[in-house]
């Protein structure tokens, strides 16, 4: 069991380009988060998938960020023209279908998005 | 939305306890959980409690009482190693989404 593979580790982007993050979660999990730490603000939830679909997206800022699930394998993140105040480190994290418990959340390693 | 509270740092003495308090205030509740977090790494699942009292668990022990919004995690014959952040999360009713609280730095002095 690899755990929750985030890529890329790091991520480095200019004001007003575009990032993308990938999320693998653990196999067989059917529920997917999107965090985002940083020290000002700590850890905070954007969204939620549960068994592929959007359930929850309201710690999303909307206007430039999406999420996305295609496929129960992977889960994506796009951010449009990035600005300084996203550089954070995103956290994926997965666990068993949590309607039934699943209270239990295994977090990847993180992607650390600096905007410069 | 859910309020939860923790101090920023805690200070403690390598084979003695830390006790590290959380706060909340929800408009659901459906347990809380604890994560450390190493600098650089990611959070790894302590444990979650749901009912009023004290869960033994070992080395890391946790107390909850929802009619006062409060938790506490509680971490024996402390090791250097234990120096690290612990973080409070409730988790929200509805979805089970978790709301963190900002961490607690705990540092273990020989």
């Amino acid at each position: 069991n690899a755990g929750v593979i985030q890529t890329p580790r790091h991520k480095v982007t200019g004001k007003g380009q575009e990032a993308t993050l990938w999320c693998e979660p653990i196999s067989g999990h059917s529920a997917v988060f999107w965090y985002r730490q940083t020290i000002v603000q700590g850890l905070e939830f954007l969204t939620y998938f549960r068994n592929q679909a959007p359930i929850d997206d309201s710690g999303m800022p909307k206007e430039r960020f999406s999420a996305q699930m295609p496929n129960q394998s992977h889960s994506t993140l796009k951010i449009q023209s990035t600005q300084p105040q996203d550089s954070a480190v995103y956290l994926c994290a997965s666990s068993l279908d949590s309607g039934t418990g699943g209270y239990e959340q295994y977090f990847g390693p993180g992607t650390r998005l600096t905007v410069l | 939305g859910q309020g939860v509270e923790q101090p920023d740092n805690l200070m403690s003495v390598e084979g003695t306890f830390a006790r590290v308090n959380c706060t909340y205030s929800t408009s659901g509740f459906n347990g809380l959980s604890w994560y450390q977090q190493r600098e650089g790494h990611a959070p790894v699942f302590l444990s979650y409690v749901v009912l009023d009292g004290l869960k033994d668990s070992g080395h890391f022990s946790t107390f909850l009482s929802r009619s006062n919004g409060y938790s506490y995690l509680l971490l024996t014959e402390l090791q250097i190693k234990d120096s690290a952040s612990y973080l409070c999360a409730v988790r929200e009713p509805n979805y089970n989404v978790l709301y963190f609280g900002s961490g607690t730095k705990l540092t273990v002095e020989p």
